[in-house]
Order: structure tokens, then sequence, then C-alpha cells
């Protein structure tokens, strides 16, 4: 089985600060690694996603996250951020094995709240 | 080219009703993956469907299930509807070919049980 924990459920900070979204995961397989973005009354936006190869991953709207292994980590950053990232941000795994079991399994989401 | 569309984007109905939820995946995509995201629970897994068949569920009821058209279009059906059904249920599509590498969303139909 697998689990995703995101530390943090709520994250203020100001305009053009830096953030970073913390997510550990727990799992006896390899997994995929991915970033959803969902703002107000929307479904949810991949921001980015680790598959394989370079362990820091850019996304879009200029996010990045790396994964580490060893730390079972993948935690999400942005060097300045701006209002219109305000929105829930949610971590996910996926078996890499796939098969019959597959499934997306989600944190329980970070709200990061930018304010002027 | 379309995104994953839902129908309706909001549904009211009376507990003990039934309710029909819709999606269409992304042309060219085979499986669809219903997830509902209920207030302070998350994002759960409900059902997968891939070819026409139900491939893997979530740890939900069986009042809970669906089906896959040959268009690879997908309903969900929640019967006897009890309160905390309540919640928006996304919908997702991906290409199986290559893994499980992307699912891209839908907007949502946000379903209430009154």
């Amino acid at each position: 089985a697998q689990s995703v924990t995101q530390l943090d459920s709520q994250v203020p900070v100001f305009e053009e600060a830096p953030v970073e979204l913390r997510c550990n995961y727990s799992s006896s397989v390899s997994v995929y690694l991915f970033w959803y973005v969902q703002y107000p009354n929307q479904g949810l936006q991949l921001l980015l996603k680790y598959l394989s190869g370079s362990t820091l991953v850019k996304g879009i709207n200029g996010f990045e996250a790396e994964f580490n292994k060893s730390q079972t980590s993948f935690h999400l950053r942005k060097p300045s951020v701006h209002i219109s990232d305000t929105a829930e941000y949610f971590c996910a795994v996926s078996d890499q094995g796939g098969g019959s079991n597959y499934k997306l399994t989600f944190g329980k989401g970070t709200l990061l709240t930018v304010n002027p | 080219e379309a995104g994953v569309t839902q129908s309706p984007t909001h549904l009211i109905k009376t507990r003990g009703q039934q309710a029909t939820l819709r999606c269409s995946p992304i042309s060219g995509h085979t499986s669809v993956y219903w997830y509902q995201q209920a207030l302070g629970l998350g994002l759960q897994f409900l059902l997968w469907y891939d070819e026409g068949e139900e491939r893997n569920r979530g740890n939900f009821p069986p009042r809970f299930s669906g089906r896959q058209f040959p268009n690879y279009s997908s309903e969900l059906n929640v019967n006897a509807l009890e309160l905390e059904d309540s919640a928006l249920y996304l919908c997702a599509s991906s290409e199986l070919q290559g893994g499980h590498t992307e699912a891209f969303f839908g907007q949502g139909t946000r379903l209430t049980v009154v």
C-alpha cells in the first residue's frame, strides 16, 4: 500500500517570497510522483511529474520539485510566488508497475495563500 | 483539443435517490478514473475503467458503480444516496500505453445530497 503525507495543511506567504510545499511518501515499490494544483471550484491541473532520470523536475508556472529517494520526499518549490498562485496543491504517487492495482494516491493537500 | 469533460456541473439530489454522473475522456484515451473529493477526506480513488472493463475499485460500497461505453466515455452511478455522498466527483483520463504516466482531470461534478 502507498501513502502520501503533505506536512502542512496551510501555507501563508507574501507575494514575491519563496515557498516550499512538503511531501513525503511511503511505498514498498518504485513510484511515479506528481504535483497537481486545484484552483477554487475547478478540477486538478498537473504541475509537474517525476518518472525517472534527473531528480530535479521543472514544471509549469515556475514551479520545480526535487525527488529524494533516501528521504522519500518530493518537495515543491517556487522562488517567487504571485497572488495568482493561491490554490490548493496536491502531491500524488502511483505504482511504476501499473497493472490492475493502478491508482493515484493523493495527499490531503496544502492550501497556499499568497498575500499582497 | 478538448479536455476531459464532465456533466452535469452541479447536481442536487434527495437522500435515497440515485445520481448519474458522466465523463468524456480526451480523444485517444482509453482509461477513465473516478475520484471523490469530500470535505475533510481529500481525494479518494473510486473506480478505474479501461477498454470497457472495470480494472480496479477503491474502498467504496457497492452502491457506487459505473460503466464505460465503447466510445470510452463513462458513467458513475450512486444509488441510495446518503448525505455523506455530497462531494466533488472528479473524472480523469489517460493513455494506457506506456503505463500510467499522466492523468488529465475534468472540472468535476458537485453532488449535493439534501
